[in-house]
């Protein structure tokens, strides 16, 4: 079985701070996983991806996460917020070997300016 | 530039009506996925296909159907829609390995 917690349903952060969102995962074999940011009326789009590769990925826009196995999370985070990073974002695992996909209930973040 | 559409942005249909939901993707992938996207329940597995004419059921497929009769098509059907299915209605594309490509979602009301 898989499952991913994301703690925060609402992020408030100031415009130019550190941006963090919280992943927590549960996975019965390696995992990968994805954070996807949704932006108003639109599909969800990737930010970023773990595959068993460098446990430090870096995504797009600035994003970047770290899979650390020993705490089972994978957070997110940016140096400095900008204003268009306001959306909702998406943790996500698959199973090794396995092509369903779960998703975490979503983190709204809004950025204050 | 990969991408997956949608028949449509917004639908209203009324309750007990047989509705159906369609999505391309121009990627030749293999799976194919429907989501219906609540507030506060995030993204939820209806059904998903991994090959043509081949279909698996996701975490909520009562009250659903879909059918894959090419490998770009994949249409997710409501046989008789009720005010509970009024939802966000995503659907994705992707490889056995890596990321899923959505569309840009169909909001469906349903009165």
């Amino acid at each position: 079985a898989q499952s991913v917690t994301q703690l925060g349903s609402h992020v408030s952060v100031s415009e130019g701070a550190l941006v963090l969102l919280r992943c927590n995962y549960s996975s019965s074999v390696p995992p990968y996983l994805f954070w996807y940011v949704q932006y108003p009326n639109q599909g969800l789009q990737l930010l970023l991806k773990y595959t068993s590769a460098a446990t430090l990925v870096k995504g797009i826009n600035g994003f970047e996460a770290e899979f650390k196995k020993s705490e089972t999370s994978f957070h997110l985070t940016k140096p400095s917020a900008h204003m268009s990073d306001a959306a909702e974002y998406f943790c996500a695992v698959r199973s090794g070997g396995y092509q369903k996909v779960t998703f975490g209930t979503g983190t709204k973040l809004q950025v204050i300016p | 530039d990969v991408k997956v559409t949608q028949s449509s942005r917004y639908l209203v249909k009324r309750t007990g009506e047989k509705v159906f939901l369609e999505c391309v993707q121009d990627m030749d992938h293999e799976n194919m996925f429907w989501y219906r996207q609540d507030p506060g329940l995030g993204l939820r597995l209806i059904y998903f296909s991994y090959d043509v004419k081949m279909k698996e059921k996701g975490d909520i497929p009562e009250g659903y159907s879909v059918s894959r009769e090419k490998k770009e098509r994949f249409s997710l059907i409501l046989e008789s829609a009720s005010t509970n299915q009024t939802s966000m209605y995503l659907c994705a594309g992707g490889d056995r390995v890596n990321e899923q490509f959505f569309g840009p979602g169909t909001r469906l009301t349903v009165l």
